[in-house]
């Protein structure tokens, strides 16, 4: 069982957009940053967003992030087939002290 | 440009220890700590903790203390992931990251599998 919840999987069809969600608590989303990933199959994972909403260079402004309270969104438009993989967010747990990740969200590009 | 590349696939007996290498480059290492996640096969991501690159200080996740150990040699870049007792159930993809601030981890190795079978 997860710390941080994610739906196990969603789907979407080429072009439309796919929003995945990330549900935690005060310790963690709620007062710390929260990062997100991609794993495409075998490889390992890259950052998609850091600090809730921010993109680092070369991630295209089709993944956007946001945050509100305790839960976290990672929006994907515009989705290609490229885009089929799994995808984790991660933050600090004060209370634990200890990071902590979702349970992972397969992404289907139908 | 900065890269962490971790040492090979291993295969070990139960019982056995495994000692797998990520070695930094492209920046100093002094400036973030190596952070260890393991990925179960099918399964998903999971903090094991990190190791402090100042101090050479690790701070280990639950379920990671006994029988893991992270450790650092600043003259060659490398961080080190050792598991002693292996069991089956450590059978797993261990990944490096390097930790720009807060499990914002802006650089992976590429990941070491270990299997654990008799």
């Amino acid at each position: 069982q997860s710390v941080l919840t994610q739906p196990p999987s969603v789907s979407a069809a080429p072009g439309q957009k796919v929003t995945i969600s990330c549900s935690g608590s005060s310790s963690n989303i709620g007062n710390n940053y929260v990062s997100w990933y991609q794993q495409l199959p075998g490889a390992a994972p890259k950052r998609l967003i850091y600090a809730n909403s921010e993109r680092p260079s070369g991630i295209p402004d089709r993944f956007s992030g946001s945050m509100s309270g305790t839960s976290a969104t990672l929006d994907i438009t515009g989705v290609q087939t490229g885009d089929e993989a799994d995808y984790y967010c991660g933050a600090w747990d004060s209370s634990l002290s200890s990071g902590v990740f979702g349970g992972g969200t397969k992404l289907t590009v139908l | 440009q900065v890269q962490l590349v971790q040492s090979g696939s291993e295969l070990k007996e139960p019982g056995a220890s495994v000692k797998i290498s990520c070695k930094a480059s492209g920046y100093s290492v002094r400036g973030h700590s190596i952070n260890w996640v393991r990925q179960a096969p099918g399964h998903g991501l999971e903090w094991m903790g990190y190791i402090n690159t100042i101090t050479g200080s690790p701070t280990y996740a639950q379920g990671f203390t006994g029988r893991f150990v992270f450790s650092l040699d600043i003259a060659v870049s490398t961080a080190y992931l050792q598991i002693t007792s292996l069991q089956a159930d450590d059978t797993a993809v261990y990944f490096c990251a390097r930790d720009a601030a807060s499990i914002n981890y802006d650089f992976w190795g590429q990941g070491t599998l270990v299997t654990v079978s008799s």
